[in-house]
């Protein structure tokens, strides 16, 4: 079936780095996309979004790229800081469809 | 502020003893959402309401019922809570239904022993 996945389930950072986390689709219909930040004990926190008729969008220390071509997905952290460790989630939506969530990828940020 | 409120933040349950977790938003959002977490796994949806309209995923078991009194509070009762129910529950809402705006609470962790 349809499907989300992340390529790494964890990703060690030295901070003050660039974190980049991946995330490939294969839902060809989808035409929204979320990356969600979760901090141990709490829920998903939004981060940044894009639409499908977009292939990049900047956020406060944050991009999120999409490339339709080959169904991928990721999101760029600039200067890594300890509190962005974190399970960072890609989700994705058709139209007025469900949310569907990516397996996750953990950040470990290394001080 | 707005905000999306899960209670208890933490609950425990005796195998078999139904147990009811609550959410409630202050959001007015027409559509809420009921996902469960399980450890290191990404949120699987239960089921949501739109307004009062009940839709409830292929594979979610018939032990998980779910009730919208209002607009306001969206309750998620286990029946007979079993050892693999344990996880994080995690209640989100929308303005309409689909991904645009979504807002999490922060969860309720069962535990059943």
């Amino acid at each position: 079936g349809e499907s989300v996945g992340l390529h790494l389930p964890t990703l060690s950072v030295q901070e003050g780095d660039n974190s980049i986390i991946n995330c490939a689709y294969s839902n060809s219909a989808s035409d929204y996309f979320i990356w969600y930040k979760q901090e141990s004990g709490k829920g998903p926190q939004f981060i940044i979004d894009i639409r499908s008729n977009m292939d990049k969008r900047q956020g406060q220390r944050v991009t999120v790229l999409l490339n339709k071509t080959v169904k991928h997905l990721s999101l760029q952290i600039a200067a890594t800081q300890p509190g962005d460790s974190a399970v960072y989630f890609c989700a994705e939506s058709g139209g007025y469809q469900k949310v569907t969530f990516g397996t996750g990828t953990k950040l470990q940020v290394i001080p | 502020d707005a905000m999306v409120i899960q209670n208890p933040r933490y609950q425990v349950t005796q195998f078999g003893k139904p147990v009811t977790l609550s959410c409630s938003q202050t959001l007015n959002h027409n559509v809420m959402y009921w996902y469960q977490q399980k450890s290191s796994q990404a949120p699987k949806l239960l089921f949501h309401y739109y307004d009062k309209d009940f839709n409830n995923e292929a594979d979610t078991p018939d032990n998980f019922q779910s009730r919208r009194p209002n607009t306001s509070f969206c309750f998620l009762d286990i029946r007979s809570p079993g050892l693999g129910d344990a996880a994080m529950y995690l209640c989100a809402t929308s303005a309409t239904q689909g991904a645009y705006g979504y807002t999490f609470g922060s969860g309720t962790r069962l535990t059943v022993v």
